[in-house]
């Protein structure tokens, strides 16, 4: 099982938006409804932004949103701050023999 | 507040078995319907999954890992195990252990170095 295929970086100014795609296949993303995203800053542990491609555990901003089309997931996020700088991964459920396989990760930089 | 705190030698010797404890407080392990992961990221590079133990006890593990992998519970202690066997330079990694089917509490890592 191969990691999914996330771009490397992504970049934008403070207020604007950026797009992080996570693209698998129909045996992962395509497939099942399971699509989770976690930020991770420096020497910290990550942390769940998105799961279920588009719900939003309590105590994550709006500014950040999920979607799903075909094998390929996005994670949103809306209105760029500073604090939002940090590695996003995605993951996604890949059938009972493969709970989790992650993204390759993507920089996101905040100009 | 759910807790998890990793524990284990920060160094091992190639072929050797490389054994982590994570520590749950703030919730009992054996009470709650969750998975407790083991996931690693070596230095610089992405997240990799290595398995899951069921409140049940019952396991997944990675396909890539899984000759190699032990990951158990001890609700009497309220902690769960990993023990990954005949290890490498490659299994050098930061080992996070994390609760849930997606994962939303993680324990704040542990680095493990292989090396003689």
């Amino acid at each position: 099982q191969s990691a999914l295929t996330q771009p490397p970086s992504a970049s934008g100014s403070p207020g604007q938006s950026v797009i992080i795609s996570c693209t698998g296949t129909s045996s992962d993303v395509g497939g099942y409804n399971y699509v989770s995203w976690y930020q991770q800053h420096p020497g910290k542990a990550p942390k769940l932004m998105i799961y279920e491609v588009s719900k939003r555990p309590s105590g994550v901003p709006d500014r950040f949103s999920g979607s799903k089309s075909g094998n390929t997931a996005s994670l949103t996020v809306s209105g760029l701050q500073a604090e939002d700088e940090a590695d996003y991964y995605c993951s996604s459920y890949a059938g009972s023999n493969n709970p989790c396989v992650f993204g390759t990760g993507t920089k996101v930089t905040v100009l | 507040q759910v807790q998890l705190q990793e524990s284990g030698p920060g160094l091992v010797k190639p072929s050797q078995t490389l054994s982590l404890t994570c520590t749950v407080s703030g919730g009992s392990i054996s009470n709650s319907n969750y998975y407790w992961n083991w996931i690693r990221q070596p230095a610089g590079k992405g997240l990799e999954w290595i398995g899951r133990v069921y409140t049940s006890g019952s396991t997944n593990y990675n396909p890539s890992l899984r000759s190699r992998v032990t990951i158990s519970l001890d609700t009497s202690k309220n902690q769960f195990s990993l023990d990954l066997n005949s290890v490498t330079a490659a299994d050098t990694a930061v080992y996070y252990c994390a609760r849930g089917r997606w994962p939303d509490y993680w324990g704040q890592g542990t680095l493990v170095t292989v090396s003689s």
